[in-house]
């Protein structure tokens, strides 16, 4: 049971390049989000899926766009990469009243 | 627009010594979470609390929740320096239990 998985672990862009994160699940969880966390803040929500085939948006989704064909799977998009998408990227996956979040992704923007 | 106002947000404490992080929300929710994060790593869940009264301890660590207040409390008993870290606090208010979270709380602890 690996539990929340993201791939990749670290990755650089140059502005403009377009890049697809992945986060799988094993927990057969219907609830997945994708977080962006700066430093010296807390997490912020870019985008949430409540079920396979749903996506909504959340506090930050400009620039950003998601995709939930799979249950297991929660892919966050970049379409066009700016500096301000400089972040570690983190994504959870919910049961009840608790979630679970996976090892988060380094990504910077060059 | 819900806001999760954490305090202080720098909190460096000795070993042996007392100490409480305050959370405080804008709008009216029965579910408070508490997480720490290490250094370049991920959170991990300490407390759900879920109802008001809710009181819950683990260790040298006690979190309680007011709804009415809108405060949640995360209470530091005779710290050591293993809980070094940084706390967040996150308010759930919707039916797809989307979390806004507090600043943080980084904790450092002194010998």
């Amino acid at each position: 049971n690996a539990g929340v998985t993201q791939t990749p672990k670290f990755r650089v862009l140059k502005t403009g390049q377009s890049m697809t994160l992945l986060c799988a699940q094993d927990m057969n969880h219907e609830y997945m989000y994708w977080y962006r966390q700066d430093p010296g803040m807390g997490l912020r929500l870019i985008h949430y899926s409540v079920g396979e085939g749903t996506t909504a948006k959340g506090e930050v989704p400009d620039g950003y766009n998601v995709s939930r064909l799979k249950k297991q799977n929660f892919l966050l998009g970049l379409e066009s990469a700016a500096p301000s998408q400089t972040s570690v990227y983190f994504c959870a996956s919910s049961v009840y009243n608790e979630q679970f979040f996976g090892p988060g992704t380094r990504l910077t923007v060059l | 627009e819900l806001k999760v106002e954490q305090n202080p947000l720098f909190l460096s404490m000795q070993e042996g010594k007392n100490y409480t992080i305050y959370c405080n929300y804008s709008t009216t929710s029965d579910r408070l979470y508490w997480y720490r994060q290490d250094p370049g790593k991920s959170l991990e869940s300490l407390f759900v609390l879920l109802s008001n009264g809710a009181v819950k301890q683990e260790g040298r660590l006690m979190a309680s929740l007011d709804t009415k207040a809108r405060l949640s409390t995360l209470h530091i008993t005779a710290a050591v320096h293993d809980l070094s870290a940084t706390y967040f606090c996150a308010v759930d208010i919707s039916s797809a239990r989307q979390l806004t979270f507090g600043s943080g709380t980084q904790l450092t602890v002194l010998p």
